[in-house]
């Protein structure tokens, strides 16, 4: 079965480090890439998205992931982090699932940014 | 454009009663809706998808009786939790895609359901 993991459960950061969050699916087909945002309290935001062409795609608030297909992966970047990027992140992948597109998402990432 | 309201975005209810979440596609025609729960602290469960017109797809260990989805028209999805309990305290969220290359979700803002 499909499947996206993400290892990093919490992270906690100082402002103005740089963030990196690991994201791995298992599917072997065609796949479209997600991450999303979650600010404490608040809905799903879309920060970046992957469908074809560069790898390396760039998103809002200075976010950018690289989709690397020979490892299965679609880690999410950010040079200088701020205290407002405390959040959970969640990556998820579309795949084809029983007939149609479903959208598989990982345990999330809860980073916390220390000011 | 491809924004999708849900509503109510908070509902507190007793348990036993059934409760009815909206999800409307704004600007958009909906071929195929999704629900989501999420507890706290933890990702977004798939519960079913539904295609206009037709009966829902659950995921498994969905309850059917217990989570009535209708798709009746293409820009709107209703979700009923019927007889809830507080153990179906939870983040509902709901998605809709619309005929395209990429089979792209656009995510509602989430309906919170307590049962007291």
């Amino acid at each position: 079965a499909q499947s996206v993991s993400q290892h990093n459960h919490h992270v906690i950061l100082s402002e103005a480090a740089s963030l990196e969050l690991g994201c791995n699916y298992s599917y072997g087909g065609t796949v479209n890439l997600f991450w999303y945002v979650q600010y404490p309290g608040q809905h799903l935001q879309l920060l970046l998205k992957y469908f074809s062409g560069d790898p390396l795609v760039k998103g809002i608030k200075g976010f950018e992931a690289e989709f690397i297909k020979s490892k299965f992966s679609f880690n999410l970047r950010k040079p200088s982090v701020q205290w407002s990027d405390t959040a959970e992140y969640f990556c998820a992948v579309n795949a084809l699932s029983s007939g149609t597109y479903k959208y598989i998402f990982g345990t999330g990432t809860r980073l916390k940014v220390l000011a | 454009g491809a924004v999708v309201s849900q509503h109510p975005s908070r509902v507190i209810c007793k348990s036993g009663t059934s409760v009815k979440i909206e999800c409307r596609s704004l600007d958009f025609q909906a071929t195929t809706m999704f629900w989501y729960r999420q507890f706290p602290k933890q990702s977004l469960m798939l519960m079913a998808t539904s295609n206009e017109g037709s009966k829902a797809t659950y995921e498994q260990g969905v309850e059917k009786d217990k989570f009535l989805i209708n798709h009746a028209s293409l820009t709107l999805s209703t979700l009923t939790v019927t007889s809830a309990h507080p153990e179906d305290s939870s983040f509902y969220i709901c998605s809709a895609r619309f005929r395209g290359p990429y089979n792209e979700q656009f995510f509602g803002p989430g309906t919170r359901l307590t049962v007291l």
